[in-house]
């Protein structure tokens, strides 16, 4: 089955710095790539996602690009916010199955 | 528009115990999902479903079962509790599955077994 790598597993930044998690998966097969923030207390909430024939896709301050040779996908966040403190999941989706395999994890801290 | 409801929030059992935890959709989704999550493991996938009278086994099913009767509804049970089995359970669904499989998750029932 699949496996993804999720690096760091905690994070910490200055409010307005950048910030980058990366992941890797293991199966060349898989063409979906979400990612998930969890606020304290909530279940996880897709804030962006990528497919394999699409290299990078921005949404404001936040961004995710694709490496399909490395097999590695990593999302970006411009300048950060305290509000952008959670947990941040990333994801993968073999072609012609219905589950993700879910990284373990990033805790992203912004201090003011 | 509730989205996706568990019941309970919060349970403490004791070893040998049973229960059932209830995850309800009103979104008309095909998918339903369960995971549990401890700490510096992620979400890990029990069991799932592709529609009505169906279920499936993830990653992680031994010591659980589900029955999904109900479109709207996927329920995941504990026969026999082990504190093995204490961890933050979320249920979530999908529209599809075989595309992008967009989940929305539960707020999570926080279970511990003594």
């Amino acid at each position: 089955g699949e496996n993804v790598e999720q690096h760091p597993s905690t994070l910490s930044v200055q409010e307005g710095d950048s910030a980058v998690i990366k992941c890797t998966y293991s199966d060349s097969a898989s063409n979906y790539f979400p990612w998930y923030k969890q606020e304290l207390g909530k279940g996880p909430q897709l804030i962006i996602d990528i497919r394999s024939n699409v290299g990078e896709k921005k949404d404001q301050r936040i961004a995710v690009t694709l490496n399909k040779t490395a097999k590695h996908f990593s999302l970006h966040i411009t300048e950060t916010q305290p509000e952008d403190s959670a947990v941040y999941f990333c994801a993968a989706k073999l072609s012609g199955y219905s589950t993700l395999t879910f990284g373990k994890g990033t805790m992203l801290l912004v201090s003011p | 528009n509730a989205g996706v409801t568990q019941t309970p929030k919060f349970r403490v059992l004791k070893t040998g115990q049973s229960m059932t935890l209830l995850c309800a959709q009103d979104m008309n989704h095909e998918y339903m999902y369960w995971y549990r999550q401890d700490p510096g493991m992620g979400l890990r996938l029990i069991h799932y479903s592709v529609g009505e009278g169906t279920t499936a086994k993830g990653e992680v099913p031994d010591g659980y079962n589900v029955s999904r009767l109900k479109k709207q509804n996927f329920l995941l049970g504990l026969e026999s509790a082990a504190p093995s089995q204490t961890s933050v359970y979320f249920c979530a669904s999908s529209y599809g599955g075989h595309s992008k499989n967009i989940q929305y998750f539960g707020a999570g029932t926080r279970l511990s077994v003594l």
